[in-house]
């Protein structure tokens, strides 16, 4: 299960915060993604980055932010403008951004606002 | 943009049993299909997949079956057993730049 590390694994914030999830792979893949996962909602993508300095919105990126400074890492930032924050976060890596490149998760980060 | 829809949302068979758990695509560019195991706690796994260009990939226990004309594909485990217990998520995707789109998972609970 190595190559791809989140931190932390539970998170708790209170309403109005910001927080930064991290998401670190060493496993040289250029693409990686964040997703979220809620109960009967399957796996949602909110942003990916397909290089270094580069990442595109996915299908619920309102409210989140992201940046891609270095290959091995892709943290995502939850906003205060996030809605409804309170979710299971995973972060995935692929050696590239075409589909069939199987997707590394990592463990996930639970985040809860309070 | 591409929509996936799973079907059912939960599964419960006996052990020995065989589990089908069905997906619909909407996109007729989508070319590659991938089914990723998610056991409980722990983080999802791909277990196989199946480009357009074939009809039917197996591996073992498991088998996924295409079906381009009607944009539908299915995951087939035979002779169940209680480790098969786990979410299901079937995907679709172009393989060009495109990321993946997930269905909304299927719980499958192997009852011993």
């Amino acid at each position: 299960d190595g190559g791809i590390t989140q931190s932390p694994k539970y998170l708790f914030r209170k309403e109005g915060q910001n927080v930064t999830l991290s998401c670190e792979q060493n496993l040289n893949h250029d693409a990686m993604y964040w997703y979220r996962q809620d109960p009967g909602q399957g796996l949602r993508l909110i942003y990916y980055s397909q290089i270094v300095n580069d990442f595109q919105k996915g299908d619920i990126a309102e409210g989140y932010s992201v940046s891609r400074e270095k290959k091995e890492s892709f943290p995502l930032t939850v906003t205060s403008a996030q809605k409804n924050p309170t979710a299971f976060y995973l972060c995935a890596s692929s050696a590239g951004l075409a589909a069939y490149n199987e997707q590394f998760f990592g463990p996930g980060t639970r985040l809860t606002v309070l | 943009g591409e929509n996936v829809e799973q079907h059912p949302s939960t599964l419960s068979v006996q052990e020995g049993d065989s589990a089908v758990i069905k997906c619909t695509y909407s996109d007729s560019a989508s070319n590659y299909f991938p089914w990723y195991k998610q056991e409980l706690g722990k983080r999802p796994q791909l277990i196989i997949d199946i480009r357009s260009n074939v009809g039917e990939k197996k591996d073992q226990r498991i088998a996924v079956t295409l079906n381009k004309t009607a944009k539908h594909f299915s995951l087939h485990i035979t002779e169940t057993q209680p480790e098969d217990s786990a979410v299901y998520f079937c995907a679709a995707a172009y393989s060009g730049n495109t990321p993946l789109v997930f269905g909304k998972g299927t719980r499958l609970s192997v009852i011993a």
